[in-house]
């Protein structure tokens, strides 16, 4: 079975200093993993995902995150803050061995970001 | 890139009242489309998978009776909200799967059931 846990339900940052948004995982298979960011009552939007090729993904916006097999991590981050990145931000993973491929998702890390 | 669209966006229903929510690929064939559903600040919880030509497999505790699922093309899949109630009212999220298995979603039905 696959799960994602996101270990932070709020984060707050200044604008301008980095954002680390943490996740653990969980899979019996090889994952996918992705990160979502969702604006308030909108759709989601892919932000990355990691599928077995660099450890560090480079995503849309200035954010990467690391994939560590090792510490069953796959944490975002970005240098820098603008207040635009304000929202809430999935962790997701999907099974890529597995039947379904169903997406698992975290639940969830509202970022603020202050002036 | 590719684009699901979500119709409508937002809706108000009576209580008693049944609801239909689209969901369509519009540039690309979705031989699955999920449905999910978001309860405020909360997660999304996959509610039922829906094949083309097939009937959706629903996740456990998901009534499928009350939330009938229709793919009956590759490009559209309807979600049926019948005899809607208030604690129907949630944020349905639909997501589309192409052929080479990337997942799109769509912006979501916002429903009101009073």
């Amino acid at each position: 079975a696959q799960s994602v846990t996101q270990l932070d339900s709020h984060v707050s940052v200044s604008e301008g200093t980095p954002v680390l948004l943490r996740c653990n995982y969980s899979s019996s298979y090889s994952p996918s993993l992705f990160w979502y960011v969702q604006h308030p009552n909108k759709g989601l939007q892919l932000l990355l995902k990691y599928t077995s090729a660099a450890t560090l993904v480079k995503g849309i916006n200035g954010f990467e995150a690391e994939f560590k097999k090792s510490e069953t991590s796959f944490h975002l981050t970005k240098p820098s803050a603008h207040m635009s990145d304000a929202a809430e931000y999935f962790c997701v993973v999907s099974d890529r061995g597995g039947a379904t491929n169903k997406l698992i998702f975290g639940t969830g890390t509202l970022l603020a970001v202050q002036p | 890139g590719a684009v699901v669209s979500q119709h409508p966006s937002w809706v108000i229903c009576k209580s008693g009242t049944s609801v239909k929510i689209e969901c369509r690929s519009l540039d690309f064939q979705a031989t699955t489309m999920f449905w999910y559903r978001q309860f405020p600040k909360k997660s999304l919880m996959l509610m039922a998978t829906s094949n083309e030509g097939s009937k959706a497999t629903y996740e456990q505790g998901v009534e499928k009776d009350k939330f009938l699922i229709n793919h009956a093309s590759l490009t559209l899949s309807t979600l049926t909200v019948t005899s809607a109630h208030p604690e129907d009212s949630s944020f349905y999220i639909c997501s589309a799967r192409d052929t080479i298995k990337a997942t799109f979603f769509g912006q979501g039905t916002r429903l009101t059931v009073v």
